[in-house]
């Protein structure tokens, strides 16, 4: 079945690691995301690459990086100067073009920094 | 740039009551607007989307919006509430082509 793979789904860290997240797709999609989701606050843009081997900044980017080397993987990297990482994250993932095409979904992680 | 402004972050209905979540869209050019779904600790599930092709837009589960651009809103709403539709409902509008830019979210709560 095609579909986006997000591991693992509860992560706990020490504070002042950084842990890297994983994001698979199997969909053939163009583009890729990470939002970061927050009670009270909606999804909100971490990172997008439209295509491999570019990436661009979302509105919260800073603490985080990115890498794009494949076209179906996109892994985020939560670094020890993210000031309050602990989220869940979710990675998606959609065609590129005109902008009518929804997004699906990962099943996110949980990441809980102590 | 495009927005979304979702009013209500809880909602609570009956079983078998009208659901009416709201979302109104900030665009300097004609949206595209969709509705999410997440259920507890999951990813988010499209429930429909409008792209201009019908201004009342009709999605899985029963849920229905409809757009109007003269007030700005792309309203959710399902005829029945059943206790399965609890969940947090997110508004999302495509900006630049291909980001989504999400609302805050509206909880949905069905009580028996």
């Amino acid at each position: 079945d095609g579909g986006i793979t997000q591991s693992p789904k509860y992560l706990f860290r020490k504070e002042g690691q950084n842990v890297t997240l994983s994001c698979e797709q199997n969909l053939n999609h163009d583009a890729m995301y990470w939002y970061r989701q927050d009670p009270g606050q909606g999804l909100r843009l971490i990172y997008y690459s439209q295509i491999v081997n570019d990436f661009q900044k979302g509105d919260i980017a800073e603490g985080y990086s990115v890498s794009r080397e494949k076209k179906e993987s996109f892994p985020l990297t939560v670094t020890s100067a993210q000031k309050n990482p602990t989220a869940f994250y979710l990675c998606a993932s959609s065609t590129t073009g005109t902008g009518d095409t929804e997004a699906f979904f990962g099943q996110g992680t949980r990441l809980t920094v102590v | 740039a495009q927005s979304v402004t979702q009013l209500g972050s809880h909602v609570s209905v009956s079983e078998g009551a009208l659901v009416l979540l709201r979302c109104n869209y900030s665009s300097s050019v004609p949206p595209y607007l969709f509705w999410y779904v997440q259920y507890p600790n999951q990813g988010l599930q499209l429930l429909l989307k409008y792209t201009s092709a019908a201004t009342l837009v009709k999605g899985i589960n029963g849920f229905e919006a409809e757009f109007k651009k003269s007030e700005t809103s792309f309203h959710l709403t399902k005829p029945s509430a059943h206790m399965s539709d609890a969940a947090e409902y997110f508004c999302a509008v495509s900006d630049q082509g291909d980001k989504l830019i999400f609302g805050t979210g509206t909880r949905l709560q069905v009580f028996p």
